[in-house]
């Protein structure tokens, strides 16, 4: 089935370690997202990419990093510098790289700092 | 930035009801969207309306837009317990290099 695969769903984390969260999509779209939310609130946009090799930071991009060195693939990495990481992170992607269009979204990773 | 902002943040209505949850945003927009999510899941597109449409349905889903008011509302008739989900509002500017923005959500929640 296409879709889209986070792993892992539960992360504990010490304090000082760096993180990475894996996002994987068979869908073939061309767009990919990292959204963080946290209880209470909606999504805030962390970085995207609209194409292979190229990314954009969003709104809360400190502390975080990405690479996309293939279509299918989208990894965020949590910096022991994300002052507060604790928090529920949603991967999408969309077909279309102008504008957003639909989102299609993961089951999430739930990230716990010890 | 959040440029969508929903009302109420809670519903809670009884099974057979209709919820009414409504959406505001501050800049131009090329479409707005309405997502649902399970608790602790993953969100789910439900319908996006275009900036030059007024009303949509889908189901039990009836989407209205007010361009000249930058609000939204999303109808859910005849509720069901299964409805019971977080609400988001979503809005695209349509430009390249953009991303859709979030609002906070409305919780819904339907007793049977």
């Amino acid at each position: 089935d296409g879709g889209i695969t986070q792993s892992p769903k539960y992360l504990f984390r010490k304090e000082g370690q760096n993180v990475t969260l894996s996002c994987e999509q068979n869908l073939n779209h061309d767009a990919m997202y990292w959204y963080r939310q946290d209880p209470g609130q909606g999504l805030r946009l962390i970085y995207y990419s609209q194409i292979v090799n190229d990314f954009q930071k969003g709104d809360i991009a400190e502390g975080y990093s990405v690479s996309r060195e293939k279509k299918e693939s989208f990894p965020l990495t949590v910096t022991s510098a994300q002052k507060n990481p604790t928090a529920f992170y949603l991967c999408a992607s969309s077909i279309r790289s102008t504008g957003a269009g639909e989102l299609f979204f993961g089951e999430g990773s739930r990230l716990t700092v010890l | 930035s959040q440029q969508g902002e929903e009302d109420p943040q809670a519903l809670s209505i009884q099974e057979g009801e209709n919820a009414t949850m409504n959406c505001s945003y501050k800049t131009s927009i090329n479409n707005l969207q309405w997502y649902r999510q399970n608790s602790g899941r993953g969100l789910v597109h439900l319908i996006l309306i275009r900036s030059n449409e007024r009303e949509k349905h889908s189901g039990r889903l009836r989407v209205t837009l007010d361009t000249s008011k930058k609000s939204s509302s999303l109808l859910i008739t005849a509720s069901r317990a299964a409805d019971t989900a977080s609400y988001f509002c979503a809005t695209d500017a349509g430009q390249a290099g953009t991303a859709l923005i979030f609002g906070k959500g409305t919780t819904l929640s339907v007793s049977s």
